[in-house]
């Protein structure tokens, strides 16, 4: 069955803090990884997309790891800010199936002054 | 920004009433989609189009209807709200193919049937 499942559900750091969010899938045949980010009352912005053949991509202060062989993906955060609040939702999509986006139940991040 | 608008953002009705909630999209992409978000939960996709009079349905059955008339315009409709239709609503369009371009979405229409 395709899944991913996100870890942790919440988290509350401290502002200029790291963090990292976990993301692992069941998904196949994998085609890409992106990580959302969800602010409250709108709707998700991608952050980056993972491809089979990328272990790392930055965008900014947000880091995206993949590892296809152990099917698990990281965002990381670095030096945190209260704009980075948010739900941070991971989507794996597949290469066939009319629906083919699989999305996980995101991580809720807090960040306080 | 993305350019897709739900109308309205936020939505209270009693049970029973037929309402329609707006999505609409003017960079011209033939994909569009609609999610139910409950909160903690994973987005549901509920129907689907890939171009003018093309609708599909998607996994979460939710008693709702669509319509594409036009590209740019992808409506979703209850013909008869229950509380269990309380949710977020949110609409997304692609430009491409999921393998190219991410999805755009709306800021979401939050509905309580009461």
């Amino acid at each position: 069955k395709n899944q991913v499942e996100q870890s942790p559900q919440s988290l509350i750091i401290l502002e200029g803090k790291n963090c990292t969010l976990q993301c692992n899938y069941t998904v196949s045949p994998f085609s890409n990884l992106r990580w959302y980010k969800q602010d409250t009352g709108r709707g998700p912005v991608s952050l980056t997309i993972m491809t089979f053949s990328e272990n790392t991509k930055s965008n900014g202060r947000y880091t995206a790891t993949l590892d296809a062989d152990t099917k698990q993906s990281s965002l990381h955060i670095t030096a945190s800010q209260l704009s980075d609040s948010a739900s941070y939702i991971c989507v794996v999509s597949a290469y066939t199936g009319a629906n083919n986006l699989f999305f996980g139940t995101g991580t809720r991040l807090t960040v306080i002054p | 920004e993305a350019d897709i608008y739900q109308t309205p953002r936020y939505l209270v009705i009693g049970t029973g009433k037929k309402i329609t909630l707006e999505c609409s999209q003017t960079m011209g992409h033939d994909k569009m989609y609609w999610y139910q978000q409950d909160p903690g939960m994973e987005l549901h996709l509920i129907h689907y189009s890939y171009g003018v009079n093309s609708t599909e349905k998607g996994d979460l059955s939710s008693e709702s209807t669509v319509s594409r008339i036009r590209t740019e315009h992808f409506p979703l409709t209850l013909e008869s709200a229950r509380p269990s239709h309380t949710s977020q609503y949110l609409c997304a369009s692609l430009p491409g193919t999921i393998y190219n371009s991410p999805l755009h979405f709306g800021n979401g229409t939050r509905l309580t049937v009461t």
